[in-house]
């Protein structure tokens, strides 16, 4: 499948500190998801993106999708402690069927 | 309802044992998922159903066996597991099963222990 490479694999923080995944493929993607997964859950779909150099915000939460359609970003602004979890980015496989994930961002905050 | 269900929430078997585990979905989607999750790493997809049929199957090993009787419920037989095996197993659902174009709703999963 069309890999996405996903990094950091770990990020601490202090509670009211920025944080940011960045996800990279070497093919032009349709398009990217990002899941959130919280200790001991299951992933909870948080975006879709599609166009290129889109940006769309969910509060405190920018998302990004670069303009050759290779590579996506998450930026938190001041981590919450509830932001706790691994954060993934997810494209498309060949086939179009699969979701390929990346390996995870986990996010640990400190009050 | 956005909720996708799955049963057992914790399953314990010998490598001997017949087991089954159970998902469901009540938002008239038409395309479900099982995926396999090894601690700190991500879902790996096993098998897709489309409108009810077999569209995807990852090279998953016999001893997984997909079943999905009709469009709000999806199976997945175990048998013979090895130690490997052992994982959390989730199901997700999406709407037209255009797959990575669209939402995955996921289940909380079923942690599975095999002995």
């Amino acid at each position: 499948g069309q890999q996405v490479m996903q990094i950091p694999q770990y990020q601490h923080v202090q509670e009211g500190e920025d944080f940011t995944t960045y996800c990279n493929s070497s093919t032009t993607l349709s398009n990217i998801q990002w899941y959130k997964q919280r200790p001991g859950g299951h992933p909870v779909f948080l975006i879709q993106l599609v166009k290129s150099g889109e940006v769309k915000k969910q509060k405190r939460l920018t998302f990004q999708f670069g303009e050759a359609k290779k590579n996506s970003s998450l930026h938190i602004t001041a981590t919450q402690t509830t932001d706790v979890g691994t954060y993934f980015c997810a494209g498309p496989s060949y086939s179009g069927y699969a979701l390929n994930f990346g390996k995870g961002t986990s996010l640990l905050v400190t009050p | 309802d956005t909720e996708v269900t799955q049963t057992p929430k914790h399953l314990v078997m010998g490598m001997t044992n017949k087991k089954s585990l159970k998902c469901e979905q009540h938002m008239g989607h038409r395309a479900m998922y099982w995926y396999k999750q090894k601690a700190k790493k991500p879902p790996e997809l096993m098998f897709v159903y489309s409108y009810e049929k077999l569209s995807i199957n990852e090279s998953v090993p016999s001893r997984f066996s997909p079943e999905c009787p009709n469009s709000s419920l999806l199976n997945l037989h175990l048998h013979a597991l090895q130690p490997e095996d052992s994982a959390l197993y989730l199901c997700a659902s999406s709407q037209e099963g255009r797959g990575a174009l669209e939402t995955q709703y996921f289940g909380p999963g079923t942690r599975l222990l095999v002995l």
